[in-house]
């Protein structure tokens, strides 16, 4: 099984400031499967970045995906007060498939 | 418009049973593996169980295996998730998801196992 790994457990930022969050696996991902998502609370989560670095629809250029292999990175350029939640990662080919989250939280 | 709607949570006793169903709407429901994933309280996202389009293949994490049964009525566009023999740690909410890649979830559905 491939296990992601997701850090820092918590960032703590302040608005205007940009936000790096990793997300890495113990074998190397196909990209193509790599995805990321945003939940608020008492919310489902929502589809952010499919395929390791392309945007879901309406989400804003603020957000970007990178990386490869077994490092993945996901930044928020610039972040906004509705920025502020936790953000998964996924690998959808193979189980498990989330890492533990990453909660951005202001700062 | 995709909507998932999930529901048949609410609060059971160790050792006891329930049925979660998700109706789905505004796609080919068919056509689309589907999958159950919970959020224990204050805890991170756990994929709980698979199934194929066809209801022909299921999936099933460790945790569940053995007690939980998904299935399927592509006739209804509707998802089920029936949950026996059921443990304090289950207590979660659990979110539908069209698989496997998430575009859409269930609004979650509440399921709380205590005595």
């Amino acid at each position: 099984e491939i296990v992601l790994t997701q850090s820092p457990g918590t960032l703590s930022l302040s608005p205007g400031e940009r936000a790096t969050l990793s997300c890495r696996a113990s074998q190397s991902v196909n990209s193509s499967y790599l995805a990321w998502y945003q939940q608020k609370p008492g919310q489902a989560p929502r589809l952010l970045i499919y395929a390791a670095s392309s945007r879901a629809t309406g989400i804003p250029d603020r957000f970007s995906g990178s990386g490869s292999g077994t490092d993945f990175t996901l930044t928020i350029s610039r972040l906004e007060p509705e920025d502020f939640a936790v953000y998964y990662c996924q690998q959808y080919g193979s189980s498990p498939p989330f890492g533990g989250g990453t909660k951005v939280e202001i700062k | 418009e995709v909507q998932l709607k999930d529901s048949g949570g609410g609060l059971v006793q160790p050792g006891g049973s329930l049925r979660l169903s998700c109706a789905a709407s505004g796609f080919t429901f068919s056509s689309y593996a589907m999958s159950w994933v919970r959020q224990a309280p204050g805890k991170g996202l756990e994929w709980v169980s698979s199934i194929s389009g066809s209801g022909g293949t299921t999936y099933y994490a460790g945790s569940v295996k053995g007690r939980f049964t998904i299935s399927r009525d592509n006739s209804k566009n509707t998802l089920y998730l029936q949950m026996n023999s059921l443990r304090a740690e289950d207590t979660a909410v659990y979110y539908c998801a069209k698989w496997p890649l998430v575009d859409y979830w269930g609004q979650g559905t509440l399921v709380t196992v205590s005595s």
